[in-house]
């Protein structure tokens, strides 16, 4: 079974439509991540969380929301969407042992595309 | 504002060569450093991590740190068509998130 799982992960959807993207792990770990992946832009941190009361804006978390509702669930919300918002959409989870290592693994991605 | 620069390729490469991967980098108190793998339409893939000046290797690949140069490379040794990817370097300072380059697209010709 995959260690970090999204759901869905394809969807299309219309302009002002509010969408939720699903992650979940069962790697134990306690940070989370929210990237959108563009073609030529890479990955853009939306949202992240160091732990369940924790959460904390990336680069680009206008029009994004995120809910930690557990250590291994970490959702992020589109509250109005707009075709801008089209992309690909990773999870990914990292552990922190305190040696300054910072692995991230990510899910499988969803695609998302508002038209 | 820190950033991770890498050549977009793509780079080409016939089966069996070497294939090298740069990768440099702003802030020079990175002391963490990823390079990972991504096939089209797929999520990225951790390949490789280097904490300390010098060569790691791993199997057919060998990660090389120079902290002084702020550079990271990653050599793909006998390279095979299924090594055609995008290669990511992802850098980050102690327990911060990484930062990720936009990759490098490798293509492997027969």
């Amino acid at each position: 079974d995959a260690d970090v799982t999204q759901t869905p992960r394809n969807r299309i959807t219309k302009t002002g439509k509010r969408i939720m993207l699903e992650c979940s792990q069962t790697k134990g770990h306690d940070r989370m991540y929210w990237y959108r992946q563009d073609p030529g832009l890479g990955l853009r941190l939306i949202y992240y969380s160091f732990d369940v009361k924790d959460i904390n804006k990336g680069e680009i978390s206008d029009g994004y929301s995120v809910s930690r509702q557990a250590q291994a669930k970490f959702s992020l919300s589109l509250e109005s969407a707009i075709p801008n918002q089209t992309a690909l959409y990773f999870c990914a989870t990292s552990d922190f042992t305190g040696d300054g290592d910072n692995e991230q693994f990510f899910g499988p991605g969803t695609r998302l595309t508002v038209l | 504002q820190k950033e991770v620069e890498q050549n977009s390729g793509p780079l080409s490469v016939p089966e069996g060569a070497i294939a090298s991967l740069n990768c440099t980098y702003s802030d020079r108190v990175s002391q963490s450093f990823f390079w990972y793998r991504q096939y089209s339409g797929k999520s990225p893939e951790l390949i490789m991590s280097i904490y300390s000046n010098g060569d790691k290797e791993d199997g057919r690949f060998t990660a090389q740190l120079n902290k002084a140069s702020q550079y990271v490379s990653l050599l793909i040794r006998d390279s095979q068509p299924s090594d055609s990817a995008t290669y990511l370097c992802a850098v980050a300072e102690g327990s911060y998130i990484p930062t990720f380059g936009r990759g490098t697209s490798l293509i492997v010709h027969p």
